[in-house]
């Protein structure tokens, strides 16, 4: 099962940021938070991923809780190509020992 | 361009027949995996090959057979199938000595009838 709790659904406007929250209180030391989104009918694509620090990339911004318990992604200018189900996932780095594992995540609604 | 590349995009069969998908990666990665996203959009992992290796079998039924001739390929047959395995298979590499993200293909929709 999924070690990630996130709310179903979000709409946000166009232009604006899009927060998107993600629970995982039971993360353990090494298991780093990773967010793929998945655009209809295409496959997932990865965004960003964290240990304990905050990131940023050239999609993305990831703010990660000092306790690890939760997360959020942020969209920092959403556009209507960034309407995609989001996914929260908690893994080991490694994938020889990791896999990752999708729970439903949440459907982002951008809209104008 | 670089990706991960599988075909075919569309198989639509009969009940009973054997039907294979074919998976490539050109982004020097050494683990490969088949995912299975049903109707209801769950994603779920059924294998995963490291270095041509089975490291990951998801209690998938034996109908079910990858093989992986080199590590930048990783096919997937299903014997005998049945109007459950209709569903999109996704294929996806990784890295494993990084932490980089999996890459996805563009998925195989499969249709059972």
């Amino acid at each position: 099962d999924a070690k990630t709790t996130q709310p179903p659904s979000m709409d946000c406007a166009e232009g604006r940021a899009a927060n998107l929250p993600c629970n995982h209180s039971t993360i353990s030391g090494n298991e780093y938070v990773y967010w793929y989104r998945q655009i209809h009918s295409q496959g997932p694509q990865y965004i960003i991923h964290g240990l304990k620090n905050n990131e940023t990339n050239e999609m993305a911004s990831l703010i990660i809780t000092e306790d690890r318990k939760s997360s959020t992604l942020i969209l920092p200018h959403a556009t209507l190509r960034d309407t995609a189900v989001y996914y929260c996932i908690v893994t080991y780095g490694s994938s020889n020992t990791g896999k990752l594992i999708f729970g439903q995540g949440t459907t982002l609604q951008v809209k104008p | 361009d670089t990706a991960v590349s599988q075909t075919p995009k569309y198989l639509v069969t009969q009940m009973g027949n054997d039907k294979s998908i074919k998976c490539e990666q050109n982004l020097g990665h050494d683990t490969m995996y088949w995912y299975k996203q049903d109707s209801k959009k769950f994603l779920k992992i059924m294998f995963s090959y490291n270095n041509k290796e089975l490291i990951i079998n998801e209690t998938v039924p034996n109908r079910f057979s990858p093989k992986s001739p080199d590590k930048a390929h990783l096919n997937l047959h299903i014997n005998s199938l049945e109007l459950g395995d209709s569903a999109v298979y996704f294929c996806a590499s990784s890295q494993s000595d990084t932490l980089d993200g999996y890459t996805f293909g563009s998925g195989t929709r499969l249709t059972v009838v």
